[in-house]
């Protein structure tokens, strides 16, 4: 069975500042796929970053980057220059194959002016 | 190009009543998930589709839930005899294809409240 565990309900952070989000997960695949995904108030979930297992070197996308440690089973999300767009649910999910994505309960960052 | 839509956005019915909830996915998708996400939960999938072929439905709730796809594009999930537990935030997504951590790409959901 596959579980994704996110241990902080709600988080917030001061504009342009740094925040990391955790993720801990638990499968008994090799290879398997992580995500982070945005859902703000409009209820329209979006990709954040997406990283592949078998790839040791993190996934960044602009200020969005992971702290993927394999062996630990952590997939943190690191937030650099926060921005009030940024203000949302983050959940991070974990698929083998697609067809049984397992997400976390997710985490309420608001970020503050 | 358009992304992935729901309809209705929001939907309140009466206890026993059937609803049909609509996903259109983005054009050529021919992978298609449902899930559902009850007030302030995660998302707890329900059933997918590989074209129009639903190879597991063992997500779903029970059986008063099914989903279809036709014509490998719109899907329609359908609840019947609702109950009050069915609140809850529906949300569709499609994928380019199936298998190897596709991405998932999501429609904004249906909130249907159950009187």
């Amino acid at each position: 069975a596959q579980t994704v565990t996110q241990s902080q309900p709600e988080m917030s952070v001061q504009e342009a500042e740094t925040v990391t989000l955790s993720c801990t997960y638990d499968t008994s695949e090799s290879n398997y796929y992580l995500f982070w995904y945005k859902q703000p108030p409009s209820r329209q979930m979006i990709l954040v970053i997406r990283q592949e297992a078998y790839k040791q070197q993190n996934a960044t996308e602009n200020r969005f980057s992971v702290n993927f440690q394999k062996a630990a089973k952590s997939f943190s999300l690191k937030i650099s220059d926060s921005q009030l767009g940024d203000t949302a649910m983050y959940f991070c999910a974990l698929t083998y194959n697609n067809n049984d994505m397992r997400f976390g309960a997710g985490t309420r960052l608001t970020v503050k002016p | 190009g358009a992304g992935v839509s729901q309809s209705p956005s929001n939907k309140v019915t009466e206890k026993g009543k059937d609803v049909e909830l609509r996903c259109d996915p983005i054009s050529g998708h021919t992978a298609l998930y449902w899930y559902r996400q009850s007030l302030g939960q995660g998302l707890e999938f329900l059933i997918y589709f590989q074209g129009n072929s639903a190879p597991d439905k063992s997500g779903l709730p029970s059986d008063r839930f099914s989903a279809e796809r036709t014509g490998g594009s719109v899907s329609t999930l359908t609840i019947q005899r609702t109950q009050q537990e069915d609140s809850a935030v529906y949300l569709c997504a499609s994928s380019l294809a199936w298998g190897g951590g596709e991405t998932q790409y999501f429609g904004p959901g249906t909130r249907l409240l159950v009187l």
